[in-house]
């Protein structure tokens, strides 16, 4: 596809359940995001990558978040023990990080509801 | 981290210029100042990014004075599609993760 695709595009899941959300991005990306946004809020940082290694996950919550991109291209980020706190959209973004390139495509995002 | 600052919301009428003035004091001499759109129920949309003085693509235009403290977007003739958050990021090399504020709702009225 021409985007970045996310699945599932809803998800409701049960308090204490595990779940997992998938994110292909753009072919040739390097770089790949998650965000959550929660309604009337801008997106909140999770984790970047660049390739196949987490550059920078200071914005998971907690332990019970983590997110693997292990061939460099879909990602996966699983939530263990969910909370119903952790509902919310997930988005997911793609860039070429060139020098000078610093757009981001976001996908339709996910949308986690735990009951 | 340049944190930007911006007014929480907008309401203009269509046909009407409208523009979005965003402030980030302590921006970074590599960071590029970016803005994304994003409507309801979709993820946010690249419009345009700058550096220094003005940038204008077919959707808006940027202009970046030369302290670089602050920066507004400019949308020409807008029109009720154009209702939605906008948001100003300062990004760079370094400074790669995209930290979204809450942005500006900006309304139009017909």
């Amino acid at each position: 596809g021409a985007g970045v695709s996310q699945t599932p595009s809803n998800k409701v899941t049960e308090k204490g359940k595990y779940v997992e959300l998938r994110c292909d991005p753009i072919s040739g990306h390097t770089a790949l995001y998650w965000y959550r946004q929660s309604l009337g809020q801008g997106p909140e940082f999770l984790i970047y990558f660049q390739g196949t290694g987490a550059a920078d996950d200071s914005g998971l919550p907690n332990d019970r978040f983590f997110a693997v991109r292990p061939e460099g291209s879909v990602s996966t980020l699983k939530i263990q023990r969910t909370e119903r706190g952790d509902s919310a959209v997930y988005l997911c973004a793609s860039s070429l990080r060139e020098a000078m390139n610093t757009e981001a495509f976001f996908g339709q995002g996910t949308r986690l509801t735990v009951v | 981290l340049a944190k930007t600052t911006q007014p929480i919301s907008m309401d203009s009428y269509e046909g009407q210029e409208v523009n979005i003035t965003c402030s980030h004091n302590n921006i970074a001499t590599n960071d590029y100042i970016t803005w994304y759109q994003q409507f309801p129920s979709q993820g946010p949309r690249f419009i345009i990014q700058g550096y220094k003085t003005k940038v204008t693509n077919e959707v808006a235009s940027l202009f970046i004075p030369a302290d670089r403290k602050s920066s507004t977007l400019s949308l020409p003739r807008v029109s009720l599609s154009d209702t939605a958050v906008y948001y100003c990021l300062a990004v760079g090399v370094g400074n790669e993760k995209l930290t979204f504020g809450t942005g500006t709702r900006l309304t139009i009225i017909p």
